[in-house]
């Protein structure tokens, strides 16, 4: 069964930092650009950042670059995002998502973890 | 980099079809046939319904097909049913720092 599962969600200070993970199962994970898309409450789909099958190439959205790192184990079948600096804005459910090679779109899904930036 | 602007809501009867549209520009849904659709029911992740503008996934239902003309990306489920009532989410590839952007979603219910 093809499943991500995501992991490290919680509530953090403004200005703090947390560590997210996505464990990947049933599937090859090197054949996959791993992806992080959040919707914070109540709101629509915002894309955060991809890395590349061996994470070489990564990109971010323009509201996070400088705060976030994405980065992957090939070995343990794991995508991380590391948040520093978190915002009351970065309040969101963050979900990891598969972008199989040569696709340009998001399959499969992990079903999220919540992040709360509150003080 | 704005996002793609959907309609907030669409609404029809069971049985009727439905249109959501999906407007971008030039540098991503009129640039590339890489547009996909998501489906999300309260409380559960997105679901791919499109991608690459017409394709559809395996197990999605044939109801539901996608089309492009310029920079407008459109979502047509036809034969509407109880559990289409969900709200959904264009996507594009750009060509801007950000590679990718969804639309605003739209809330569809039925009637």
């Amino acid at each position: 069964e093809v499943q991500l599962v995501e992991s490290g969600g919680g509530l953090v200070q403004p200005g703090g930092s947390l560590r997210l993970s996505c464990a990947a199962s049933g599937f090859t994970f090197t054949n996959y650009w791993m992806h992080w898309v959040r919707q914070a409450p109540g709101k629509g789909l915002a894309w955060v950042s991809r890395i590349d099958f061996d994470g070489s190439r990564t990109n971010y959205a323009d509201s996070v670059r400088g705060r976030f790192t994405v980065s992957r184990d090939n070995a343990k079948n794991t995508l991380y995002l590391q948040m520093n600096g978190l915002r009351v804005e970065d309040s969101a459910v963050y979900y990891c998502a598969g972008g199989a090679r040569g696709a340009y779109y998001f399959d499969p899904w992990g079903q999220g973890t919540l992040v709360t930036v509150s003080s | 980099q704005s996002a793609l602007t959907q309609p907030a809501s669409v609404s029809a009867s069971p049985g009727q079809s439905i249109t959501i549209s999906c407007t971008g520009t030039s540098s991503d849904v009129g640039g590339y046939n890489y547009v996909s659709w998501y489906q999300q029911h309260p409380g559960e992740a997105p679901k791919l319904m499109i991608y690459d503008v017409s394709n559809r996934p395996s197990g999605v239902s044939n109801r539901f097909s996608g089309s492009k003309s310029g920079n407008t990306a459109s979502l047509t489920i036809s034969g509407l049913q109880a559990e289409d009532e969900a709200d959904y989410y264009c996507n594009s590839y750009t060509s801007y720092s950000t590679p990718y952007v969804f639309g605003t979603g739209t809330k569809v219910t039925v009637l």
